[in-house]
Parts: structure tokens; sequence; C-alpha cells
């Protein structure tokens, strides 16, 4: 079945540092992917999504490549803000899925001035 | 626009009460969906309605009842909850459906059953 898995959290960073959150999939057939982002005490925001492979997603200074050959959609951010602690959840929908989200189990983001 | 709406923002009932959760969108979508996210957990899908007919229920107990009156609206009703079922329900919706559609979500309704 399709699934996605994410590096285990919580992640804490200091201000202005790199980020990096892994996200790997299985799928079959051509998945399309997104990053979504949940502040405390909210709903999901979509932050990025690519849709066929090799497209870059970007927003707010996130990007994530689809890399169909190591299956991967990993979100980095040059230079975090305190603003961007959240919890941040990978998922993929495929054809064969219908409009079904596969989430990851998210990654909790805290960011120290 | 792109804001789904959802009220109440928080509930609280008891094992034998009936409650519905209401969500709106006018965003001119086709397709609205309601998720269950428990603490710590990722939203886990519950139905899915295309063009106002149920398309997807996942396995989802009886005593949650979905309906779609009309393409902006999409309720839950609730009956005879177990304190289990207490978690954060999320809406969303799509324009059309579509695999490489954005899902929009709602801020959601916490519900707490005693």
């Amino acid at each position: 079945g399709n699934s996605v898995t994410q590096m285990e959290g919580p992640v804490t960073l200091s201000e202005e540092a790199f980020l990096t959150i892994n996200c790997t999939y299985t799928a079959t057939g051509y998945p399309s992917l997104f990053w979504y982002v949940q502040y405390p005490g909210e709903g999901l925001q979509l932050l990025l999504k690519a849709t066929k492979a090799d497209d870059k997603g970007s927003n707010k200074g996130f990007e994530a490549t689809y890399r169909k050959e190591t299956t991967s959609f990993h979100l980095e951010k040059g230079s975090v803000q305190v603003s961007d602690s959240a919890v941040y959840f990978c998922a993929l929908t495929t054809i064969q899925g219908a409009q079904k989200l596969v989430f990851g189990q998210g990654t909790r983001l805290t960011i120290n001035p | 626009d792109t804001e789904v709406t959802q009220t109440p923002k928080h509930l609280v009932m008891g094992m034998t009460n009936k409650k519905s959760l209401k969500c709106e969108q006018h965003m001119g979508h086709r397709a609205m969906y309601w998720y269950k996210q428990k603490a710590k957990k990722p939203p886990e899908l519950m139905f899915v309605y295309s063009y106002e007919k149920l398309s997807i229920n996942e396995s989802v107990p009886s005593r949650f009842s979905p309906e779609c009156p009309n393409s902006s609206l999409l309720n839950l009703h609730l009956h005879a909850l177990q304190p289990e079922d207490s978690a954060l329900y999320l809406c969303a919706s799509s324009r059309t459906g579509a695999t490489q559609e954005t899902q929009y979500f709602g801020p959601g309704t916490r519900l707490l059953v005693l």
C-alpha cells in the first residue's frame, strides 16, 4: 500500500539555522507529493507541492524536490525563524488511492530565538 | 479566497447527546472531506463527497453520519459517541477531487466526549 515516512521529531533549532526534514514514500504509480504545516491550535495549511518527478515546490523560503529515483521529497529552508515553529506533515495522493491524502507521522519543529 | 470555515470551534458532548459539526466553503469546490486527528497524530480520512455524493467511507462507525446538503456545505452528525472519539475534526475541500489538487483545510472542531 501507499505510505509516507518522515524523520522522527521533535526537531529543535536556533533561529537562522538550516532546516532539513526528510520524507520518503512508497506508492504505486506516480504520486503527487505535498508538505502541509499545522500551527498550534489550527488546521493544516498547504506549504508546497509537486506533482511530477524533478518538480520543485517552493513557498515562504521552503523548498522540496520530487525525487523519483530515491522516492523522496525532503523539506529544506535556508534560515528558519521562530515563526516557523509548527508540525510539518509530508503527504501523498495517487490515482489508485483516489482523493485520499496519505500522511506521514508529522515532525514537530521548534525554533529558539 | 481559500477559506474553509468550521463551526463550532469547540464542542463538549455526553455519550447520549446528538450534535452536528458544520463545514462551509465558497470556493466553488466540488469535493469535500472529513478527517479525524488525534493528538500528536496525522489526520485520518473519514469521508469524501464528490459532487454532493458520498464517494469514500473509510469504514467509519455509524455513530458518525455525514451529509452534504449542497455543494458549499458539509455536515457531520454525531450520535452516541464514545470518549475515544474525542479528537480534532477537520474539514477540507478541493476543486474537483482530482489526485494532484490541493486540499484546503478548515481550522477544525475540537470535540470532547464525556
